[in-house]
Protein backbone atom coordinates (compact mmCIF):
# COMPACT_ATOMS: atom_id res chain seq x y z
CA UNK A 1 0.00 0.00 0.00
CA UNK A 2 1.56 3.53 -0.81
CA UNK A 3 0.76 6.48 1.70
CA UNK A 4 1.64 9.82 2.08
CA UNK A 5 3.11 11.94 5.28
CA UNK A 6 3.74 15.66 4.82
CA UNK A 7 5.53 16.44 8.29
CA UNK A 8 4.21 20.12 8.45
CA UNK A 9 0.89 21.36 8.94
CA UNK A 10 1.32 24.73 8.76
CA UNK A 11 4.90 26.32 7.66
CA UNK A 12 4.98 30.20 8.47
CA UNK A 13 7.40 32.68 6.93
CA UNK A 14 8.35 35.50 6.29
CA UNK A 15 8.70 36.99 2.60
CA UNK A 16 11.46 36.68 0.70
CA UNK A 17 12.80 34.01 3.14
CA UNK A 18 13.63 30.21 1.96
CA UNK A 19 11.08 27.73 2.49
CA UNK A 20 10.94 23.89 2.59
CA UNK A 21 7.87 21.76 2.90
CA UNK A 22 8.64 18.10 3.81
CA UNK A 23 7.08 15.08 2.22
CA UNK A 24 7.93 11.31 2.54
CA UNK A 25 6.21 8.17 1.24
CA UNK A 26 5.88 4.68 1.11
CA UNK A 27 5.34 2.17 -1.56
CA UNK A 28 6.06 -1.33 -1.88
CA UNK A 29 6.01 0.07 -5.86
CA UNK A 30 7.82 2.55 -8.14
CA UNK A 31 5.40 5.46 -8.16
CA UNK A 32 5.32 8.71 -9.66
CA UNK A 33 5.62 11.62 -6.85
CA UNK A 34 3.55 15.32 -7.51
CA UNK A 35 3.39 19.06 -5.70
CA UNK A 36 0.09 20.49 -5.89
CA UNK A 37 -0.82 23.92 -4.90
CA UNK A 38 -4.68 25.17 -3.54
CA UNK A 39 -5.67 28.72 -3.45
CA UNK A 40 -8.52 28.89 -1.56
CA UNK A 41 -11.83 27.95 -3.44
CA UNK A 42 -10.18 26.53 -6.30
CA UNK A 43 -9.37 23.67 -7.63
CA UNK A 44 -5.69 21.82 -7.50
CA UNK A 45 -2.68 22.96 -9.65
CA UNK A 46 0.10 20.95 -10.50
CA UNK A 47 3.69 22.94 -9.07
CA UNK A 48 6.06 19.66 -10.17
CA UNK A 49 6.59 16.33 -10.73
CA UNK A 50 9.02 13.58 -10.64
CA UNK A 51 8.27 10.36 -12.93
CA UNK A 52 12.21 9.05 -13.98
CA UNK A 53 15.23 10.69 -14.30
CA UNK A 54 16.70 13.59 -12.75
CA UNK A 55 16.04 13.71 -8.85
CA UNK A 56 15.88 17.24 -9.34
CA UNK A 57 12.97 18.65 -10.63
CA UNK A 58 12.00 22.25 -11.32
CA UNK A 59 8.58 23.64 -11.91
CA UNK A 60 6.31 26.67 -11.55
CA UNK A 61 6.45 29.60 -9.97
CA UNK A 62 10.51 29.00 -9.22
CA UNK A 63 9.78 25.78 -6.81
CA UNK A 64 11.73 22.81 -7.27
CA UNK A 65 11.71 19.00 -5.19
CA UNK A 66 14.45 16.38 -4.96
CA UNK A 67 13.50 12.70 -5.06
CA UNK A 68 15.29 11.03 -2.49
CA UNK A 69 14.97 7.44 -3.19
CA UNK A 70 17.14 6.15 -0.11
CA UNK A 71 14.87 8.55 2.98
CA UNK A 72 11.85 8.01 0.50
CA UNK A 73 11.48 11.80 0.62
CA UNK A 74 10.24 14.42 -1.72
CA UNK A 75 10.63 17.78 -0.17
CA UNK A 76 9.45 20.63 -2.07
CA UNK A 77 11.78 24.35 -1.68
CA UNK A 78 11.71 27.68 -2.85
CA UNK A 79 14.91 30.34 -2.31
CA UNK A 80 12.69 33.15 -1.44
CA UNK A 81 8.45 33.14 -1.00
CA UNK A 82 6.01 35.99 -1.84
CA UNK A 83 3.15 36.64 -0.23
CA UNK A 84 0.94 35.27 -3.05
CA UNK A 85 2.76 31.76 -2.17
CA UNK A 86 0.13 31.66 0.56
CA UNK A 87 -2.09 28.46 -0.41
CA UNK A 88 -2.38 25.00 0.54
CA UNK A 89 0.33 22.51 -0.53
CA UNK A 90 0.04 19.24 -1.32
CA UNK A 91 2.45 16.07 -2.21
CA UNK A 92 1.02 13.09 -3.58
CA UNK A 93 2.03 9.51 -5.30
CA UNK A 94 0.86 7.54 -7.67
CA UNK A 95 1.17 3.93 -8.59
CA UNK A 96 0.28 0.63 -10.00
CA UNK A 97 -0.85 -1.88 -6.60
CA UNK A 98 -3.22 -4.27 -5.38
CA UNK A 99 -6.85 -2.78 -6.31
CA UNK A 100 -5.52 -1.04 -9.78
CA UNK A 101 -4.06 2.34 -10.28
CA UNK A 102 -4.31 4.73 -7.33
CA UNK A 103 -3.16 8.61 -6.52
CA UNK A 104 -2.56 9.29 -2.86
CA UNK A 105 -2.55 12.34 -1.66
CA UNK A 106 -1.01 14.05 1.68
CA UNK A 107 -3.12 15.96 4.27
CA UNK A 108 -1.26 19.11 3.38
CA UNK A 109 0.38 21.74 4.27
CA UNK A 110 -0.38 25.55 4.56
CA UNK A 111 1.87 27.70 3.56
CA UNK A 112 1.65 31.28 5.58
CA UNK A 113 3.85 33.93 4.27
CA UNK A 114 3.99 37.01 6.22
CA UNK A 115 5.48 40.67 5.13
CA UNK B 1 -8.44 23.48 -25.70
CA UNK B 2 -10.87 23.35 -22.95
CA UNK B 3 -9.52 22.48 -19.19
CA UNK B 4 -11.82 19.86 -17.05
CA UNK B 5 -14.98 21.31 -16.49
CA UNK B 6 -17.32 20.29 -13.50
CA UNK B 7 -20.76 20.43 -13.29
CA UNK B 8 -22.89 21.60 -10.59
CA UNK B 9 -20.69 23.66 -8.98
CA UNK B 10 -22.43 23.74 -5.70
CA UNK B 11 -25.24 21.18 -4.49
CA UNK B 12 -27.39 20.79 -1.76
CA UNK B 13 -28.99 17.08 -0.62
CA UNK B 14 -30.63 15.98 2.17
CA UNK B 15 -29.68 12.17 3.71
CA UNK B 16 -30.44 9.65 1.77
CA UNK B 17 -31.16 10.92 -1.18
CA UNK B 18 -28.88 10.51 -4.38
CA UNK B 19 -26.78 12.37 -6.65
CA UNK B 20 -25.09 12.53 -9.61
CA UNK B 21 -21.56 14.62 -10.36
CA UNK B 22 -20.78 15.45 -14.10
CA UNK B 23 -17.04 16.09 -15.50
CA UNK B 24 -15.79 16.92 -19.00
CA UNK B 25 -12.05 15.59 -19.22
CA UNK B 26 -9.43 17.45 -21.55
CA UNK B 27 -9.23 16.74 -24.86
CA UNK B 28 -7.28 13.59 -25.56
CA UNK B 29 -7.14 12.31 -22.12
CA UNK B 30 -8.87 9.00 -22.00
CA UNK B 31 -8.60 8.69 -17.85
CA UNK B 32 -10.68 10.27 -15.48
CA UNK B 33 -9.99 10.41 -11.76
CA UNK B 34 -12.75 11.20 -8.85
CA UNK B 35 -11.15 12.79 -5.59
CA UNK B 36 -13.42 13.64 -2.20
CA UNK B 37 -11.75 16.67 -0.36
CA UNK B 38 -13.81 17.14 2.70
CA UNK B 39 -13.02 20.42 4.67
CA UNK B 40 -9.28 21.01 6.03
CA UNK B 41 -8.12 17.71 4.45
CA UNK B 42 -6.50 16.32 1.34
CA UNK B 43 -8.02 14.78 -2.11
CA UNK B 44 -9.14 11.30 -0.99
CA UNK B 45 -9.19 8.74 -4.27
CA UNK B 46 -12.39 7.26 -5.04
CA UNK B 47 -11.76 5.77 -8.59
CA UNK B 48 -10.12 6.39 -11.63
CA UNK B 49 -11.38 5.00 -15.05
CA UNK B 50 -9.28 4.38 -18.17
CA UNK B 51 -11.26 4.02 -21.84
CA UNK B 52 -14.42 3.15 -20.00
CA UNK B 53 -13.05 0.46 -17.09
CA UNK B 54 -12.68 0.81 -13.87
CA UNK B 55 -8.93 0.67 -12.79
CA UNK B 56 -8.29 1.49 -9.56
CA UNK B 57 -10.55 2.25 -6.62
CA UNK B 58 -9.88 3.83 -3.52
CA UNK B 59 -11.26 2.45 0.08
CA UNK B 60 -14.97 3.92 -0.07
CA UNK B 61 -18.18 2.02 0.03
CA UNK B 62 -19.88 0.19 -3.24
CA UNK B 63 -22.72 3.20 -2.96
CA UNK B 64 -20.16 5.37 -4.97
CA UNK B 65 -20.22 4.28 -7.99
CA UNK B 66 -18.89 5.62 -11.55
CA UNK B 67 -19.52 5.96 -15.52
CA UNK B 68 -16.91 7.11 -18.28
CA UNK B 69 -18.69 7.79 -21.37
CA UNK B 70 -16.66 7.05 -25.04
CA UNK B 71 -16.36 10.28 -25.18
CA UNK B 72 -14.37 10.60 -21.96
CA UNK B 73 -16.31 12.49 -19.79
CA UNK B 74 -17.46 10.73 -16.42
CA UNK B 75 -20.08 10.83 -13.89
CA UNK B 76 -19.87 10.03 -9.90
CA UNK B 77 -23.33 8.88 -8.29
CA UNK B 78 -23.73 8.63 -4.72
CA UNK B 79 -26.50 6.43 -3.20
CA UNK B 80 -27.76 7.16 0.22
CA UNK B 81 -25.98 10.39 1.06
CA UNK B 82 -24.50 10.91 4.74
CA UNK B 83 -23.99 13.78 6.78
CA UNK B 84 -20.06 12.68 6.26
CA UNK B 85 -20.18 12.79 1.85
CA UNK B 86 -20.53 16.99 2.41
CA UNK B 87 -17.40 17.81 0.95
CA UNK B 88 -15.79 18.90 -2.28
CA UNK B 89 -15.60 16.70 -4.91
CA UNK B 90 -12.54 17.06 -7.90
CA UNK B 91 -12.21 15.49 -11.01
CA UNK B 92 -9.10 15.15 -12.74
CA UNK B 93 -8.19 13.81 -16.37
CA UNK B 94 -4.84 12.05 -17.24
CA UNK B 95 -2.38 13.20 -20.11
CA UNK B 96 -1.28 10.42 -21.43
CA UNK B 97 1.95 11.50 -22.52
CA UNK B 98 3.67 12.78 -19.26
CA UNK B 99 0.76 11.08 -16.60
CA UNK B 100 0.05 14.42 -15.13
CA UNK B 101 -3.34 15.18 -14.02
CA UNK B 102 -5.23 18.79 -14.24
CA UNK B 103 -8.39 19.18 -11.75
CA UNK B 104 -11.73 20.56 -12.28
CA UNK B 105 -12.77 23.16 -10.16
CA UNK B 106 -15.00 20.75 -8.07
CA UNK B 107 -18.28 20.29 -6.64
CA UNK B 108 -19.20 21.76 -3.54
CA UNK B 109 -21.51 18.95 -2.04
CA UNK B 110 -23.82 19.55 0.99
CA UNK B 111 -25.67 16.67 2.71
CA UNK B 112 -28.14 18.23 5.54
Amino acid sequence: AQSVTQLDSQVPVFEEAPVELRCNYSSSVSVYLFWYVQYPNQGLQLLLKYLSGSTLVKGINGFEAEFNKSQTSFHLRKPSVHISDTAEYFCAVSGFNTGGFKTIFGAGTRLFVKA
Amino acid sequence: ETGVTQSPTHLIKTRGQQVTLRCSSQSGHNTVSWYQQALGQGPQFIFQYYREEENGRGNFPPRFSGLQFPNYSSELNVNALELDDSALYLCASTNPRDNEQFFGPGTRLTVL
